[in-house]
């Protein structure tokens, strides 16, 4: 079992739909967690932190988070063609910065 | 803000030869991670350097070294290349724990 689990898609949402990207993770004790967004050719840029159980929200984005299930979720609303990336979801289980990456998902958005 | 700056952008190099990538973080964070990028294996964690100590360490086989300096610059290097060497090679830079900026990456081919 990966540390970081993520369906790697294609995930296709239609343009101004919600598109749900999920991740699963193995360690009870990790601490926090991030989706970090990669655009094909570039680097992963950080989109969303989330650190306890609920729901964090910025702009479109809403990243959710239940220690219980070991799942982390992030809902994009009025989804764009310019949403149309690979997803990453990372977790943070240590003392350090060392971050678990999941596998990503592709999301495609169409217009 | 300078963002995190990787040189070189792209390295073509021999098996059985070495080398050495450099990554300047932004200015006042202490936290500098790298990982290698390959579409097979996704991101994985190589090291973390904080205040010029190793502080994580991923599992990755004794040919790859990093330090860090005191004006928290970093280098990686990588001994006895071999063809599975061939990745993006991405560094990070936090103040903060999880909260990555990640530099444009150095593309190592190894031919």
């Amino acid at each position: 079992q990966k540390e970081v689990e993520q369906n790697s898609g294609p995930l296709s949402v239609p343009e101004g739909a919600i598109a749900s990207l999920n991740c699963t993770y193995s360690d009870r004790g990790s601490q926090s967690f991030f989706w970090y967004r990669q655009y094909s050719g570039k680097s992963p840029e950080l989109i969303m932190s989330i650190y306890s159980n609920g729901d964090q929200e910025d702009g479109r984005f809403t990243a959710q988070l239940n220690k219980a299930s070991q799942y982390v979720s992030l809902l994009i609303r009025d989804s764009q063609p310019s949403d149309s990336a690979t997803y990453l979801c990372a977790v943070n289980k240590n003392a350090g910065n060392m971050l678990t990456f999941g596998g990503g998902t592709r999301l495609m958005v169409k217009p | 803000k300078a963002g995190v700056t990787q040189t070189p952008r792209y390295l073509i190099k021999t098996r059985g030869q070495q080398v050495t990538l450099s990554c300047s973080p932004i200015s006042g964070h202490r936290s500098v991670s790298w990982y290698q990028q390959t579409p097979g294996q996704g991101l994985q964690f190589l090291f973390e350097y904080f205040s010029e100590t190793q502080r994580n360490k991923g599992n990755f086989p004794g040919r790859f070294s990093g330090r860090q300096f005191s004006n928290s610059r970093s280098e990686m290097n990588v001994s006895t290349l071999e063809l599975g060497d061939s990745a993006l090679y991405l560094c990070a830079s936090s103040a903060t724990k999880g909260g990555y900026t990640f530099g444009s990456g150095t593309r190592l081919t190894v031919v």
